[in-house]
């Protein structure tokens, strides 16, 4: 069935240092990937999306990289900052529109 | 900058009781869903919605649960007869288009059964 899943749980970064937050999805067919940010006690916030036909998109500090042959993409955050502090989804529209999300990586930033 | 909206922030009922939860979502959106979120746990899909009807729904959301758009406005979750496990967080959202448009997600109702 379709899936999409995250590595790690839980991420620790020093403030100012680059964050890299994995998932893997199982459906070679899978065209199109969206990062959420969840903020503690908030609903899922879009961050950046990726389409099939793309390698890496950028959006302000933050960048995602699609790697379709070992099906993984990344979320790169550039000068982790505090209010960078949430849970981080990757989450996969299905071709009906419901969003598939991965278990989540909380991210911790330490002063 | 428009945003879904959702009514109560925090629902604390009986088990067996029924609960209604609300969502006001971007007005000119067309797609409308709600998902749910175990403490601890990924964001679930349970129920998609367009043009007054359901467009899909999870094994999650059984008899018990209804969705209703009673107005221009309003989109509703109902749960009849609730059971310690539908403690969760509920989230609704709305799009303008299915699939490949950005979904706008509310801030959650969280309800706790007791």
């Amino acid at each position: 069935g379709e899936s999409v899943g995250l590595h790690l749980p839980t991420l620790s970064v020093q403030e100012g240092d680059n964050s890299i937050i994995n998932c893997a999805y199982s459906n070679s067919a899978s065209d199109y990937f969206i990062w959420y940010k969840q903020e503690s006690g908030k609903g899922p916030q879009f961050i950046i999306d990726i389409r099939s036909n793309m390698d890496k998109r950028q959006g302000q500090r933050v960048t995602v990289l699609l790697n379709k042959t070992v099906k993984h993409l990344s979320l790169q955050i550039a000068a982790t900052q505090p209010g960078d502090s949430a849970v981080y989804f990757c989450a996969e529209p299905s071709n009906t529109g419901k969003l598939i999300f991965g278990q989540g990586t909380t991210l911790q930033v330490k002063p | 900058e428009p945003e879904v909206t959702q009514t109560p922030s925090h629902q604390v009922t009986q088990m067996g009781q029924e609960v209604i939860l609300r969502c006001v979502p971007i007005s000119n959106h067309l797609y409308f869903y709600w998902y749910r979120q175990i403490l601890g746990q990924k964001v679930e899909f349970l129920v998609s919605f367009y043009n007054n009807e359901i467009s899909e729904k999870s094994e999650i959301f059984d008899d018990q649960f209804s969705v209703e758009r009673p107005d221009g406005s309003n989109f509703t979750l109902k749960i009849r007869s609730t059971k310690l496990e539908d403690s969760a967080m509920y989230f609704c959202a709305s799009s303008y288009g299915r699939a490949s448009y950005e979904q706008y997600f509310g801030p959650g109702t969280r309800l706790t059964v007791t």
